[in-house]
């Protein structure tokens, strides 16, 4: 059964940088492209973006020039970077398990596995 | 376009069949994705591909999928059900990104 423990500082000042860390448990960490996902307080899911074992990455455009993610495999971890914060990235992050694959001539794409969240705070 | 459009809110009886619809170009290409989550927890997979069920999910939930609309059912709906229900696929456009629907709540009566 494969699990996603995550981490990471939870208030943060404006211009500060959002660092958490997702790690790996109980399954390949090979295979697989690693998301991060953010839900601010009352609304919906943002994608922030996802990295696969090779460190090939694919970013949210609207995010894309603040955002850095990484990968450790020797740890089976990814990890997320988000510079200059300001209030509007309060919220809590989550990250999951990416599944993609083609069958015939359509397109499968889900997410099967999730952290728990960390919530993130950014105050003056 | 790369956005899913999902009605904000609807509402079923206890026992009673609902449906929650998710519209987009994307879906023309791909398969949504639906999860539920209910306050304070994390989104949970429901549905996936043409119509399946991860381990764990009750068979009253299904999914189906014409044109650009995908749409989620749940057939019998109970009161544990009541939770935001939300889309999700890959941008057919061809960079990669990843797109969520606005979110559904479901309120079961």
């Amino acid at each position: 059964q494969v699990q996603l423990q995550q981490w990471g500082a939870g208030l943060l000042k404006p211009s500060e940088t959002l660092s958490l860390t997702c790690a790996v448990y109980g399954g390949s960490f090979s295979g697989y492209y690693w998301s991060w996902i953010r839900q601010p307080p009352g609304k919906g899911l943002e994608w922030i973006g996802e990295i696969n074992h090779s460190g090939s990455t694919n970013y949210n455009p609207s995010l894309k020039s603040r955002v850095t993610i990484s990968v450790d495999t020797s740890k089976n971890q990814f990890s997320l970077k988000l510079s200059s914060v300001t209030a509007a990235d309060t919220a809590v992050y989550y990250c999951a398990r990416n599944r993609g694959f083609i069958n015939i001539d359509y397109y499968y794409y889900y997410m099967d596995v999730w952290g728990k969240g960390t919530t993130v705070t950014v105050s003056s | 376009s790369s956005e899913l459009t999902q009605d904000p809110a609807v509402s079923v009886a206890l026992g009673q069949t609902v449906r929650i619809t998710c519209q987009g170009d994307s879906l023309r290409s791909y398969y949504a994705s639906w999860y539920q989550q209910k306050p304070g927890q994390a989104p949970v997979l429901v549905i996936y591909g043409k119509n399946n069920r991860p381990s764990g999910i009750p068979d009253r939930f299904s999914g189906s999928s014409s044109g650009n609309t995908a749409s989620l059912t749940i057939t019998g709906a109970q009161a544990e059900d009541e939770a935001d229900y939300y889309c999700n696929s890959r941008d057919s456009s061809g960079n990669h990104r990843v797109v969520f629907g606005g979110g559904t709540k479901l309120t079961v009566l």
